[in-house]
């Protein structure tokens, strides 16, 4: 049973175009986190998100939180050929004492972004 | 956030031999993950490696097959044993980013590949 559904899991799109991915569980998470990966090196960490409904922006990426803390999107607007990479969400069930445990990891969104 | 530095990079190795990853981070960590990522797929935890005790092995990974040393805060091995060609993966260390510091940080992974 996969914790953390992600979708959609590939996506090509022209640049100047809008898109979202979702991540949703049937599970509460202290946080959830974006990574942006490429080829031949390790996720690279976005954003986190903590607060129930919270909303992060890195300039044309926005990020949003649940409320219930169960699920997650991005957003990118008008994309750029440099947007294309694998994103992951990947959340955090335990926070230990504030230190976090291990991550649960979406499948993945492959984006290429076409000129 | 941490630094990780990971090696090897990447290694052909031969079935039925042994290959030890290395990770060293920049600074104390309490706890190091170790992921695996198949071709085309998401991470998965193999462990969790804290220092002074055993680490804990999530379903489906044995200790006798992912051996795995934690000496001291800044460094953990993983050992893949006993190698055959389903072990073709790239295995990543990672840490997290400690109190109040939701973000984890990755090596850039070794990129493994058993003939």
């Amino acid at each position: 049973t996969q914790l953390l559904e992600q979708s959609p899991q590939f996506l090509s799109i022209q640049e100047g175009e809008n898109l979202t991915v979702y991540c949703n569980s049937s599970s509460v998470f202290s946080s959830l986190q974006w990574y942006r990966q490429e080829p031949g090196e390790g996720p690279v960490l976005l954003v986190t998100v903590v607060t129930g409904g919270e909303v992060k922006k890195l300039k044309r990426l926005t990020f949003q939180f649940g409320d219930a803390r169960k699920d997650s999107s991005l957003h990118i607007t008008a994309a750029q050929t440099g947007d294309t990479g694998l994103y992951l969400c990947a959340g955090a069930l335990k926070d230990y004492g504030g230190s976090q445990g291990n991550l649960i990891f979406g499948k993945g969104t492959k984006l290429s972004v076409k000129p | 956030s941490a630094v990780i530095s990971q090696k090897p990079s990447r290694d052909i190795c031969q079935r039925g031999t042994s290959l030890t990853i290395q990770c060293q981070v920049d600074s104390q960590v309490t706890m190091m993950f170790w992921y695996r990522q198949q071709p085309g797929q998401s991470l998965t935890l193999i462990a969790t490696a804290n220092q002074g005790s055993e680490a804990t092995y999530e379903s489906g990974f044995v200790i006798d097959k992912f051996p795995i040393s934690r000496p001291n805060l800044t460094f953990s091995t993983l050992t893949v044993s006993n190698m055959s060609p389903e072990d073709s993966s790239i295995y990543l260390c990672s840490v997290g980013g400690g109190v109040f510091n939701y973000g984890y940080t990755f090596g850039s992974g070794t990129r493994l590949t058993v003939v």
